[in-house]
């Protein structure tokens, strides 16, 4: 057990709708990172959180946000979801800003789009 | 994008054998690199990194080793357990980043 906690651990929802995946990094830990992962793309970095604020974007379509609260735990929100989108989405934390490699990752949550 | 990218997407190992994981990079200033393990249904959990500043780095079972000459990095894993049967990634972060990037897995089966 990494620490993080993602929900929903799996989600089907259809093509068009908006869907929000919840992560709560371990204790301590101020970064949170989303990663996305599909069969063909492999482990993609979204964004970086950093103790509410934003540290690093990566290939995050302008349909997907996320944010970071006070209480450090943080949502990513996908809209105009579209059949490409289904994938695993993963949350990491780590207790520094990011010159760490050492990241703890969730489960993961399985959004499947129809 | 990401600069590291890994040699063959499967390995099958005997068990007790061990394991060589092989990941090359394209950017000179690469200089921190990371391994992970992912098994099944499971978030990748953290093995080993190594800075460009050590050609090795030893855990429990576990030896990376980094070429900067050719840019090449590997994982050794010593005395294959089924329990090794994983996908493995190296990443890496680039000076400046903050961002974790990583190369496309290796499918490691260890047969018993």
């Amino acid at each position: 057990d990494s620490g993080v906690t993602q929900t929903p651990k799996h989600l089907i929802t259809a093509t068009g709708q908006r869907v929000t995946l919840r992560c709560s990094p371990r204790s301590g830990d101020l970064s949170v990172y989303w990663y996305q992962q599909s069969l063909d793309q492999g482990l993609q970095f979204l964004i970086q959180y950093y103790n509410g604020e934003e540290r690093a974007k990566g290939n995050i379509l302008e349909r997907f946000s996320a944010q970071q609260f006070p209480d450090l735990h943080s949502e990513l929100n996908l809209s105009s979801l579209e059949l490409g989108d289904s994938a695993l989405y993963f949350c990491a934390s780590s207790v520094g800003n990011g010159n760490t490699g050492e990241l703890f990752f969730g489960e993961g949550s399985r959004l499947t789009v129809l | 994008g990401e600069s590291v990218g890994l040699h063959l997407p499967t390995l099958s190992v005997q068990e007790g054998d061990n394991s060589i994981i092989n990941c090359a990079y394209s950017n000179s200033a690469s200089d921190y690199f990371i391994w992970y393990k992912q098994e099944s249904g499971k978030g990748p959990q953290f093995i080993i990194d190594i800075r460009s500043n050590m050609d090795k780095r030893q855990g429990q079972r576990v030896t990376v080793l980094l070429n900067k000459t050719v840019k090449h990095l590997s994982l050794q894993i010593a005395a294959t357990q089924p329990g090794d049967s994983a996908v493995y990634f190296c990443a890496e972060i680039l000076p400046g980043d903050y961002k974790l990037s990583f190369g496309a897995g290796t499918t490691v089966t260890v047969r018993a």
